[in-house]
């Protein structure tokens, strides 16, 4: 599967507890974005990378959250002392960005997601 | 601001019948705006995208049009069939580079 990947699928925890989740995108894609889904509501920004640079964070997001990408190709998102607001789905994405010169391409694609249950 | 709004939020048709999801944003450098549709369970797949520098665009029985100055852009699909059935989120790549989705249309095709 060349696709985006993510592990585990689902993680159950107490509230208090630390998590890490996994995101491999797709070989060449540069970008890597973290998003956060609650049902019936779309993706919400979390956070991205290019390559190893973390670009951005959502103004929104607490400090007992932390996403790495050391060497610009998997990522880990880890949420400490986890709250039962965490409960949600976490996808992951990635695309790839062109030097300017070349032909932009934007299209994001999607992992499967990691469910997080906090009880 | 960055937020994106998505009319409306569930959308019942006859299947044959065609759909219209509508959303607007207000970031004036957003220039890339893609269209996903999610089953249930299921992670969001890209089903057409639009560049700021087109007007309209289409794929079959799908088509995206975008009007720029007035922010707004729309997804068309037609001849709806029962497996269109799902939710359908826009989106637009905000000046910074980040998505921003929309809050979700939930399309139901009657047979």
């Amino acid at each position: 599967d060349t696709g985006v990947s993510q592990d585990p699928r689902h993680k159950i925890t107490k509230r208090g507890q630390n998590v890490t989740f996994r995101c491999d995108p797709i070989s060449e894609h540069n970008r890597l974005y973290w998003y956060r889904q609650t049902l019936g509501q779309g993706p919400e920004f979390l956070t991205y990378f290019q390559n190893e640079a973390q670009l951005e964070k959502s103004r929104l997001l607490s400090d007992r959250f932390s996403a790495e990408r050391p060497k610009g190709s998997f990522s880990t998102l880890e949420i400490q002392r986890t709250e039962q607001g965490d409960s949600a789905m976490y996808l992951c994405a990635s695309s790839l960005l062109l030097p300017p010169q070349q032909r932009r391409s934007y299209e994001q694609y999607f992992g499967p997601g990691t469910r997080l249950t906090v009880t | 601001g960055e937020n994106v709004e998505q009319h409306p939020s569930t959308l019942s048709v006859q299947e044959g019948d065609s759909a219209v999801i509508k959303c607007t944003y207000s970031d004036s450098a957003s220039n890339y705006f893609p269209w996903y549709k999610q089953e249930l369970g299921k992670r969001p797949q890209l089903i057409i995208d639009i560049r700021s520098n087109v007007g309209e665009k289409k794929d079959q029985r799908i088509a995206v049009t975008l009007n720029k100055t007035a922010k707004h852009f729309s997804l068309h699909i037609t001849e709806t069939q029962p497996e269109d059935s799902a939710v359908y989120f826009c989106a637009h790549q905000s000046g910074t580079y980040k998505y921003i989705f929309g809050t979700g249309t939930r399309l139901k095709v009657l047979a």
